[in-house]
């Protein structure tokens, strides 16, 4: 089973500012094939990146992803104020079983 | 509009069975991966597993393999999580999910709604 670690736990920053969000794996991920979601108190997540760096649909292009083997990273350009969530990796490579990242809190500063 | 509906809430006690439902619309339900997810409230995501609802084959995360049970009726789009005898450590959300392609290995476009299963 992959585990996949994210970093920082939480990210305390101000809207306006640029979020780094990183998800480290413990084996490479096949085929890039990692997934970035935005999670809401009180909603399901939703799905922002797929395949490391392809955007949903709907997605914001304040949003990008990068990375590839073992590391990878989530930006946000330019923080709303509607980005203040849980972020949460998922690779989807070595299935099963899917795993996810443990989650990294953005906070307003 | 592609969603998801779940059935609601729902308060068990230890030892019942149970079976929420999961309704797929706005796409061709059949031709993709059905997965669900785990949350403890307060915590995060844990992948139970998935299901293609056109020939029910199911990939279970190992950890969940004999502690519960996918299944489908294609003919109403609907698929279904089933536990045989809940504990109080299932109490939790539960999503359900669809698969962005049609591979069982895949990301999750379109999420279900909160589903709290609360054993006491």
């Amino acid at each position: 089973e992959i585990v996949l670690t994210q970093s920082p736990g939480t990210l305390s920053l101000s809207p306006g500012e640029r979020a780094t969000l990183s998800c480290r794996a413990s084996q490479s991920v096949s085929s890039s094939y990692l997934a970035w979601y935005q999670q809401k108190p009180g909603q399901a997540p939703r799905l922002l990146i797929y395949g490391a760096s392809s955007r949903a649909t709907g997605i914001p292009d304040r949003f990008s992803g990068s990375g590839s083997g073992t590391d990878f990273t989530l930006t946000i350009s330019r923080l709303e104020p509607e980005d203040f969530a849980v972020y949460y990796c998922q690779q989807y490579g070595s299935s099963p079983p899917s795993t996810f990242g443990q989650g990294t809190k953005v906070e307003i500063k | 509009e592609v969603q998801l509906v779940q059935s609601g809430a729902e308060v068990k006690k230890p030892g019942e069975s149970l079976k929420i439902s999961c309704k797929g619309s706005g796409f061709n339900f059949n031709n993709h991966w059905i997965g669900w997810v785990r949350q403890v409230p307060g915590k995060g995501l844990e992948w139970m597993g998935v299901m293609h609802p056109d020939d029910s084959d199911s990939r279970y995360n190992p950890s969940f393999r004999g502690q519960v049970t996918f299944s489908a009726d294609k003919s109403t789009s609907t698929a279904y999580l089933q536990w045989g005898s809940l504990k109080a450590s299932d109490t939790a959300i539960y999503y359900c999910a669809k698969s962005f392609d049609t591979y069982y290995a895949d990301a999750f476009d379109i999420w279900g709604p909160v589903t709290m299963v609360t054993v006491s």
